[in-house]
């Protein structure tokens, strides 16, 4: 199984400020036939189900913020909140799909 | 509006048996792949099942392998996983998802499964 490990495990930032959000893979998922990374993020708020904000590694799903962005290739992907928002508290994981899906531990963004 | 609705969570000894459900809607669910990913209250998420268009591809995560069984039912737009010989570390809400090329993009709102004495 690829292992997806996030970085850091938690973090607080100031109303307004960056967040970023680090996630790496044991092996690389980038598919070389159609050049796409197999990396996604979810958003999971207290109480609700994971909800999906990028795939492909940096392609925001409709109807997510365009605060939110995503970037990296291979094996070293970030999320990135450019200005974080009351809302946007919640535990953020990254997943690749390249093989059976396997998710980072999750990443717990607060507000300072 | 996609919409992913799960049952059959509850209350089970170890070593017993349960079945969900997952009642699809919104969207043509012929066409897709569909998916069990679970977690445990308070931790992260982990892939537990997928099954293919027409049911007849159906893989497993190894901690699961030989005890759950997915299936679906695409005249009544329905997934089901079939968990058997329960263990205490199953306990987890189980969540169906909508899958494409492996990516899971709308999720249910999850049954709780509680395995204990």
């Amino acid at each position: 199984d690829i292992v997806m490990t996030q970085s850091p495990d938690s973090l607080a930032v100031s109303l307004g400020e960056r967040a970023t959000i680090n996630c790496k893979s044991s092996q690389s998922v980038l598919y070389s036939s159609n050049n796409q990374n197999y990396l996604a993020w979810y958003q999971q708020k207290s109480g609700q189900s994971p909800k999906l904000l990028i795939y492909s590694a940096s392609t925001r799903q409709s109807g997510v913020p365009d605060r939110f962005s995503g970037g990296g290739s291979g094996t070293d992907f970030t999320l990135t909140i450019s200005s974080l928002q009351a809302e946007d508290v919640a535990v953020y994981y990254c997943q690749q799909y390249f093989n059976s899906p396997t998710f980072g531990q999750g990443t717990k963004v607060e507000i300072k | 509006e996609v919409e992913l609705v799960e049952s059959g969570g509850g209350l089970v000894q170890p070593g017993g048996s349960l079945r969900l459900s997952c009642v699809a809607s919104g969207f043509t669910f012929s066409n897709y792949w569909m998916y069990w990913v679970r977690q445990v209250p308070g931790k992260g998420l982990m892939y537990v099942s997928r099954i293919n268009l027409n049911g007849k591809i159906a893989e497993y995560a190894d901690s699961v392998k030989g005890r759950f069984t997915i299936s679906r039912d695409n005249a009544k737009n329905t997934l089901y996983l079939q968990l058997s010989s329960l263990r205490v570390e199953d306990t987890a809400v189980y969540y169906c998802t909508r899958g494409g090329n492996g990516l899971t993009d709308y999720w249910g709102q999850g049954t709780l499964v509680t395995v204990s004495s």
